[in-house]
């Protein structure tokens, strides 16, 4: 079965380094989105991408906070200027079409020291 | 705002029980509803996807109800079993292609 697929699992970094996380979504898909999820709270939207521009953002996502489809294949997600609260699970997600079900890669670790 | 919460936060039950979860949100107006399953320190299995104008959605011992007037949906489990034992989470759209809103989760525990 298709998969989204995240690197790395683990990211720890200092406070104040720029980090990227990366994502390869499934082929045929052509919605991406980024979500977190805080430990020991709710999954948090942070961006859809739809034809190679942002379709929405949340509050969350900042001027800290970029997106980008750099080739057919990848999707990443940047944060600039890293601090402790950025310290959460980041998920990539992918779906057909909006309105189909979503599918999640396994996430990324981020710690910030 | 749309406001999705989920009861109970956790659950422990001995294996082979049937359980129902529960999901409730504020606004009614939804695109679909989603049931995921995630493992600790894991990512977000899709499980049930029900679409707006659908009443449920079964797949083999999971079954999802919609019920958009009353703003509920539950996630049935028939006989349960240890491997069950995960957090599940709804989560719901209120447009094509927008956000999902999540619940808090219900963490399920079967015992053998």
């Amino acid at each position: 079965e298709p998969e989204v697929t995240q690197t790395p699992s683990h990211q720890v970094t200092q406070m104040g380094q720029e980090v990227i996380l990366r994502c390869v979504p499934i082929s045929n898909h052509l919605y991406f989105y980024w979500y977190r999820q805080i430990l020991g709270q709710k999954v948090e939207f942070l961006v859809s991408f739809y034809n190679n521009e942002i379709s929405e953002k949340s509050e969350i996502f900042d001027d800290q906070f970029s997106v980008e489809r750099p080739d057919g294949s990848n999707f990443t997600l940047k944060i600039r200027s890293t601090k402790l609260e950025d310290s959460a699970m980041y998920f990539c997600a992918s779906s057909v079409r909006g309105g189909d079900g979503y599918t999640f890669g396994s996430g990324t670790r981020l710690t910030v020291v | 705002k749309q406001e999705v919460t989920q009861i109970p936060a956790a659950l422990s039950v001995p294996e082979g029980e049937n359980l129902v979860l529960n999901c409730s949100f504020t606004d009614s107006a939804i695109y679909n509803l989603q049931w995921f399953r995630q493992d600790p320190g894991k990512g977000l299995t899709s499980l049930l996807l029900i679409q707006s104008s659908q009443r449920e959605q079964t797949s083999g011992r999971l079954n999802a109800s919609l019920d958009k007037s009353s703003g509920r949906s539950t996630l049935y489990i028939a006989a349960s079993q240890p491997g069950d034992s995960a957090t599940y989470l709804c989560a719901l759209s209120n447009n094509a292609g927008n956000m999902l809103t999540f619940g808090g989760g219900t963490r399920l525990m079967v015992k053998p």
